[in-house]
């Protein structure tokens, strides 16, 4: 069964609106989770990732308030898109570790994704 | 340039026939994903390599460090093998993990 569960599946709102993603890690914590975006065609590129109990740690290029994260318990990350616009349109998915050491060789769980239409 | 390229980019084959997607990346890296998303979106880790050969089922990875490539094999491949596979990386540097561009499979009948 999935490990990582996210919520909504798909999402389709007006331009200006604000529209919340939660990524929730089901049997483990997980003290970093990972935000990415995909655009039609192209490769998962890292927008963000979340650390539990501070700050995001955003990738160049990626606004901060814009894509709101909070990270405040270890088993759940949300994402928000501020005022979102079209061109906001995208697949949305997070990840999660199950091992606290960033980096050391252990899966990363994948949600089921966010598919985001503004319209 | 991509740190990770993947080859070949669409491939179709016949029911049965034996697959294989090539993965090459120009960094140092502490260990390989291979992972198959399904036309809805959904993501599932199918291996994660630093070393030699895994298989599962009629999957198959493997990993030549230093020639900085993987290769992901199917054998007796099924209709529903059909979904795109993505190599990813993680970085000896990094925490997060770098993706090729996918491979797009369709297996037919």
């Amino acid at each position: 069964g999935a490990v990582v569960s996210q919520h909504p599946s798909r999402v389709i709102c007006k331009s200006g609106t604000s529209v919340k993603i939660e990524c929730r890690s089901l049997d483990f914590q997980a003290t970093t989770m990972f935000w990415y975006r995909q655009f039609p065609k192209q490769s998962l590129m890292l927008m963000a990732t979340s650390n539990e109990g501070s700050k995001a740690t955003y990738e160049q290029g990626v606004e901060k308030d814009k894509f709101l994260i909070n990270h405040a318990s270890l088993t759940l990350s949300t994402l928000t898109v501020t005022s979102a616009h079209p061109e906001d349109s995208s697949f949305y998915i997070c990840s999660a570790h199950r091992d606290w050491l960033i980096g050391m060789d252990q899966p990363q769980h994948f949600g089921d994704g966010t598919r985001l239409s503004i319209l | 340039k991509n740190e990770v390229e993947q080859s070949p980019q669409n491939l179709t084959a016949q029911e049965g026939e034996f697959i294989t997607i090539n993965c090459s990346y120009s960094v140092g890296i502490s260990a390989l994903h291979w992972l198959q998303q399904h036309p809805g979106g959904g993501i599932v880790s199918l291996f994660m390599l630093s070393s030699g050969k895994k298989k599962h089922g009629r999957l198959i990875a493997t990993i030549n460090i230093q020639e900085k490539h993987s290769s992901l094999h199917i054998t007796a491949s099924h209709p529903r093998d059909s979904a795109v596979y993505i190599c990813a990386v993680l970085t000896n540097s990094g925490y997060a993990l770098n993706f090729g561009k996918g491979t797009s499979l369709l297996v037919t009948p």
